[in-house]
């Protein structure tokens, strides 16, 4: 089966500017989550949906932070205003469902560079 | 929230040797999860082994096993016979059984295997 797609792989952008991740999780997998890995650190929970749902975004900073999954399928995370401190490996991750039990499929991630 | 914490930034070990890392995690729940993830460079994260709180048995999946001490909190990972490719970033990680389906994740520690 495909894995999760994540797309661009790379991008360079100068602070201030704006910037939109997308990943396609694997087919059929209802859950989905966008993480961000700062180098030298493990990955953080930004977002989960569960279909086009929001089940968790306690993380998120929602003042320049936006992610959407409109049909329940492919999602898109912006940034807009991008930081310095933004610059991260973004993951998404997908599962059959949410529950703790189910494994986690991982993507490639975006390594986002803000000069 | 909970913590997971690994010491060990860096490890090495010879080619067919047997290498353990460490970690260690902080919770008053007693359901849930502990996950050890692989992270290749520049290649997607995936998952080693999981071990659920609930079962004493300690979870192997071929050259890789787990001494899971829950009164002590401790997970440790155990690689034996280790091959080139198990040259990676490690991953420990958590997840509760119960509240909510937030990773809680270590901070890696880097492996590497030496011919």
């Amino acid at each position: 089966e495909a894995g999760v797609a994540q797309s661009p792989r790379y991008k360079i952008i100068e602070k201030r500017q704006s910037v939109a991740f997308w990943c396609n999780p694997i087919s059929g997998h209802a859950t989905l989550y966008w993480y961000q890995q700062i180098l030298g650190q493990g990955p953080k929970l930004l977002i989960q949906f569960q279909n086009n749902g929001v089940v968790d975004d306690s993380q998120l900073p929602k003042d320049r932070f936006s992610a959407e999954r409109l049909k329940g399928v492919d999602s898109t995370l912006k940034i807009q205003p991008a930081k310095l401190e933004d610059s991260a490996v973004y993951l998404c991750a997908s599962s059959l469902g949410q529950g703790s039990h189910y494994e986690q499929y991982f993507g490639p991630g975006t390594r986002l560079t803000v000069t | 929230a909970q913590t997971v914490t690994q010491s060990q930034p860096e490890m090495s070990v010879q080619e067919a040797e047997t290498v353990t890392l460490s970690c260690t995690y902080d919770t008053s729940e007693s359901d849930y999860y502990l996950f050890w993830y692989k992270q290749p460079p520049s290649r997607q994260m995936i998952l080693v082994i999981r071990q659920e709180a609930y079962k004493q048995q300690n979870a192997t999946e071929n050259r890789f096993s787990v001494n899971f001490q829950k009164a002590a909190k401790s997970f440790s990972l155990k690689i034996s016979d280790s091959q080139l490719g198990d040259a990676a970033m490690y991953f420990c990680a958590y997840r509760s059984g119960t509240t909510g389906n937030q990773f809680y994740f270590g901070t890696g520690t880097s492996l590497t295997v030496i011919p």
